[in-house]
């Protein structure tokens, strides 16, 4: 089946730094891309929908300037948390169309802890 | 308003017996696609059903199904014979305009617990 493989699967960096989040499709190409964020006990809250080429569609209240993505081939998509704080700390989680399928595939998540 | 509601945060089960998870939705599409997820605590989100607004019959994937009333605007799980690894956050999304472009839009959640 359809796999979007997600790295690094847990972090912890220091505020003020940069981390940079991947997600490939394995087996398939994703034009598009979602990213999605999960605070604890909380439920998935799309950030931003990624298109192969093109510039990133993102949601009401979420900043282009940091959290930046990229999606510069058809089977993969970053996403930068620029600057990290505290608040950014999170479950980070990218999902993309299953081909022949209604389904979305996810990666595995990215638990970002800045400290 | 709250396109897709969860009014269940947490639920118990037996072991071996069946529950329903509640959905509701809200859209004026007519083409639409629903979900449901399982999120274990590794994080991990696992497709389980998908019911299209055009669908006539409820969908069924093993002892998944999903009691679909399109007037009520309701998409319930139903997780027959439940399993210890059962438990988890399940959750409720929708695709409006069922557009492969579109993205889901998530419940609040609900967490399963099975008992032994």
């Amino acid at each position: 089946g359809a796999v979007v493989s997600q790295h690094p699967s847990r972090v912890i960096c220091k505020s003020g730094t940069s981390v940079k989040i991947e997600c490939r499709s394995l087996d398939f190409q994703a034009t598009t891309m979602f990213w999605y964020r999960q605070f604890p006990k909380q439920s998935l809250m799309l950030m931003a929908t990624s298109n192969e080429g093109s510039k990133a569609t993102y949601e009401q209240g979420v900043e282009k300037d940091k959290f930046l993505i990229n999606h510069a081939s058809l089977t993969l998509s970053t996403l930068t948390v620029t600057s990290a704080h505290p608040e950014d700390s999170s479950f980070y989680i990218c999902s993309a169309r299953a081909p022949n399928s209604h389904g979305y595939t996810f990666g595995s998540g990215t638990r970002l802890t800045v400290v | 308003a709250q396109k897709i509601t969860q009014t269940q945060p947490g639920m118990f089960v037996q072991e071996k017996e069946a529950v329903t998870l509640d959905c509701t939705y809200d859209t004026s599409d007519q083409s639409y696609g629903l979900f449901w997820y399982k999120q274990p605590s590794s994080g991990e989100m696992i497709f389980l059903i998908y019911q299209g607004s055009y669908d006539e019959q409820n969908a069924t994937e093993g002892r998944y199904s999903l009691n679909f009333q399109k007037a009520r605007k309701s998409a319930n799980l139903v997780i027959s014979a439940s399993q210890l690894g059962d438990s988890a956050m399940y959750f409720c999304a929708m695709r409006e305009k069922d557009n492969a472009g579109n993205m889901l839009t998530f419940g609040g959640g609900t967490r399963l617990m099975v008992k032994p």
